[in-house]
């Protein structure tokens, strides 16, 4: 079974510069989540996602960030226009919903490393 | 608000030492209790897990035991090896959030 999918891998890009970041969960996952990873730190929730529904976005910085998720499968993040501390990786992770099974793992990709020049 | 805090690394020690990376939490309810792994160049998966008070978690020779009396959660392994290098995550959630809150991370690097 495929595992979460993100692209790219790595990006450059100059500030004030647009950026989008694409994840696919595993099959059968309702729960989708981006997080955002500062060098040396944990990772902190931005968005999670019930289906098409954003059901967390309390932390999301909706002045240059964006996120969606149409179809309840796929998911974007935008960054419009990044800033210089807007370098990180940017995390998707998938999960089963809490009446389907939910054990509380979180299914995590290999992230999208952003850098801001 | 809800939080973990974990140990600074790097961790280093040499193939089959005695590990541990201690974990502490502050939390306004009872939560779950997790340690993830991020090996390098890999995405962060699940190492363990306890999902009340007293319960040990295990797995691939690691061991962590919910410990509600000193808000506890440290991670355990008798003999370690090479390949164990890497970052670890000890996180909490809630059953009914399915928000994860993270540590900073520990970095864990083993010698031959």
């Amino acid at each position: 079974e495929a595992g979460v999918v993100q692209s790219p891998r790595y990006k450059i890009i100059e500030k004030k510069q647009p950026v989008a970041f694409w994840c696919n969960p595993i099959s059968g996952h309702n729960t989708l989540y981006w997080y955002l990873q500062n060098l040396g730190q944990g990772p902190e929730l931005l968005i999670r996602y019930e289906n098409e529904e954003a059901v967390d976005d309390s932390q999301l910085p909706k002045d240059r960030f964006s996120a969606e998720r149409l179809k309840g499968v796929d998911s974007t993040l935008k960054i419009q226009p990044a800033e210089l501390g807007d370098s990180a990786v940017y995390l998707c992770a998938s999960s089963l919903t809490l009446f389907s099974g939910n054990t509380g793992e979180l299914f995590f990709g290999e992230g999208s490393r952003l850098t801001v020049l | 608000g809800d939080s973990v805090t974990q140990m600074e690394g790097p961790v280093t020690l040499s193939e089959e030492a005695f590990l541990t990376i201690n974990c502490t939490y502050t939390a306004t309810g009872y939560p779950s209790l997790f340690w993830y792994v991020q090996y390098p160049g890999e995405g962060l998966q699940l190492l363990l897990k306890a999902t009340k008070a007293d319960d040990k978690g295990s797995n691939k020779g690691f061991e962590a035991t919910y410990r509600k009396e000193t808000t506890s959660f440290h991670l355990e392994k008798g003999s370690v090896q090479v390949s164990d290098s890497a970052v670890y995550f000890c996180a909490l959630s809630y059953v009914n959030t399915d928000k994860l809150i993270f540590g900073t991370g520990t970095r864990l690097q083993v010698f031959p």
